[in-house]
């Protein structure tokens, strides 16, 4: 069935370099949105891209909807320790009630 | 901080227990949600409910019984458990535009089970 690959699992950083997670669906989406889980918390709504080739910045954030709508990207430049967390990105399978998660990128800072 | 309330937080419960999970969504939302988040695993969606009916039972086995008395509150009845159904259970809930932009799951904090 349709499922959302993202890579990598992990991502060790040093603090103030960039980074890229990768979000990969076997079939065209509707929407991608994407996630944050801080350590011992739930995941909390960041944003969600609807149109080809679409980019939105959030702050050093920058997401990206592929022109063919089966791939995402997240992209953090200077990372900082408020950035540690796991990023999930999530798509529309099957009908418009279910969303299917990415496994997660966890991201780890070294200062 | 959260529109969506979780009760309890963590729960201790052996094999032959029962107990419930509460959910409460404060958002007027149409839809509510139960996952499943386990170590080294992706979210996994357990049950959808969508104007209090029960749209989507993802192959949960049915020592997991969910509950939508209104679209506000959502249950999920334990009972016989195994050790591998230690996890944290996340609810969601979400408005349905119909695939407009704006759609977002607003999660709770979760409870974090371990059944012993």
């Amino acid at each position: 069935g349709q499922q959302v690959m993202q890579i990598p699992q992990y991502q060790h950083v040093q603090e103030g370099e960039d980074f890229t997670t990768y979000c990969n669906s076997s079939t065209t989406l509707s929407n991608i949105q994407w996630y944050k889980q801080r350590p011992g918390g739930h995941p909390v709504f960041l944003i969600q891209l609807v149109k080809s080739g679409e980019v939105k910045k959030q702050k050093r954030l920058t997401f990206q909807f592929g022109e063919a709508k089966k791939n995402s990207s997240l992209h953090i430049t200077a990372t900082q320790t408020t950035d540690v967390g796991t990023y999930f990105c999530a798509g529309p399978i099957t009908n418009d009630y279910k969303l299917s998660f990415g496994a997660g990128t966890t991201v780890t800072v070294r200062a | 901080e959260t529109g969506v309330t979780q009760t309890p937080r963590h729960l201790v419960m052996g094999m032959t227990n029962k107990k419930s999970l509460k959910c409460e969504q404060h958002l007027g939302h149409n839809a509510m949600y139960w996952y499943k988040q386990s170590a080294k695993k992706p979210l996994e969606l357990m049950f959808v409910y969508s104007l209090e009916e029960r749209v989507e039972n993802n192959s949960v086995p049915s020592r997991f019984s969910p509950e939508c008395p209104n679209s506000s509150h959502l249950f999920l009845h334990l009972h016989t458990l195994q050790p591998e159904d230690s996890a944290l259970y996340l609810c969601a809930s979400r408005q349905l535009n119909a695939g407009q932009a704006g759609d977002e799951q607003f999660f709770g904090p979760g409870t974090r089970l371990t059944v012993l």
